[in-house]
């Protein structure tokens, strides 16, 4: 089955504790990108990448890292956690410039 | 760079057609127009994606007019489980000739019965 699958769900951490959101899609995608949803502010992308050890950054990179080392799996590195960085994650996958993402599950994160 | 604007809330009734707009100005010419829905706590869900004129499947229909700075999204007899919040896309090309995806900001659909 075609997915895009993320880890963790859910996760309550502390501040300042370096914490990895993996993403993985197995449809051989080119694109994958990463997204936060806030309430009444939609999807904002964080970082995007085209290919492999291609990444760009997207609206509200700040705070984060991303690395793309194979096709298939594209991590969300928060290196020092803040709390303004409480938010649901996306992690999203598409053929380049075909328009249909897929999205994962998504990842509840909590930061106190 | 491109920018999207859509209503941020709609209203309908059950068994009635809904059309929603997004202006979309200055979108990449060789991109297609996308749009999403998503229900609370999921991810975005593939509707329907055109570049031009109109398309339809077999949930909803999609007009583009020819200068491509507006879609309409229109969903045929609406039910309450199309209850949901309704975002159109778009690619760009920034200055520094990087594609980018724009997201609209989202239409809220509440369907009554």
């Amino acid at each position: 089955e075609a997915q895009v699958t993320q880890n963790p769900r859910y996760l309550i951490t502390v501040t300042g504790k370096k914490l990895t959101v993996t993403c993985s899609q197995n449809m051989n995608h080119e694109y994958m990108s990463w997204y936060r949803q806030d309430p009444g502010l939609g999807l904002r992308q964080i970082y995007y990448s085209m290919n492999v050890e291609v990444t760009d950054k997207g609206d509200v990179p700040e705070g984060y890292k991303v690395s793309r080392k194979e096709k298939r799996n594209f991590p969300l590195i928060l290196e020092s956690p803040s709390p303004n960085q409480t938010s649901l994650y996306f992690c999203a996958s598409r053929v380049a410039n075909t328009g249909e993402l897929f999205f994962g599950e998504g990842s509840r994160l909590t930061v106190l | 760079l491109a920018k999207t604007t859509q209503p941020i809330s709609m209203d309908s009734y059950e068994g009635q057609e809904v059309n929603i707009t997004c202006s979309h100005n200055n979108i990449a010419t060789n991109d297609y127009i996308t749009w999403y829905q998503q229900f609370p706590s999921q991810g975005p869900r593939f509707i329907i994606q055109g570049y031009k004129t109109k398309v339809t499947n077999e949930v909803a229909s999609l007009f583009i007019p020819a200068d491509r700075k507006s879609s309409t999204l229109s969903l045929p007899r609406v039910s309450l489980s199309d209850t949901a919040v309704y975002y159109c896309l778009v690619g760009d090309i920034t200055m520094d000739s990087n594609y980018q995806l724009i997201w609209g900001a989202g239409t809220k659909l509440i369907i009554k019965p």
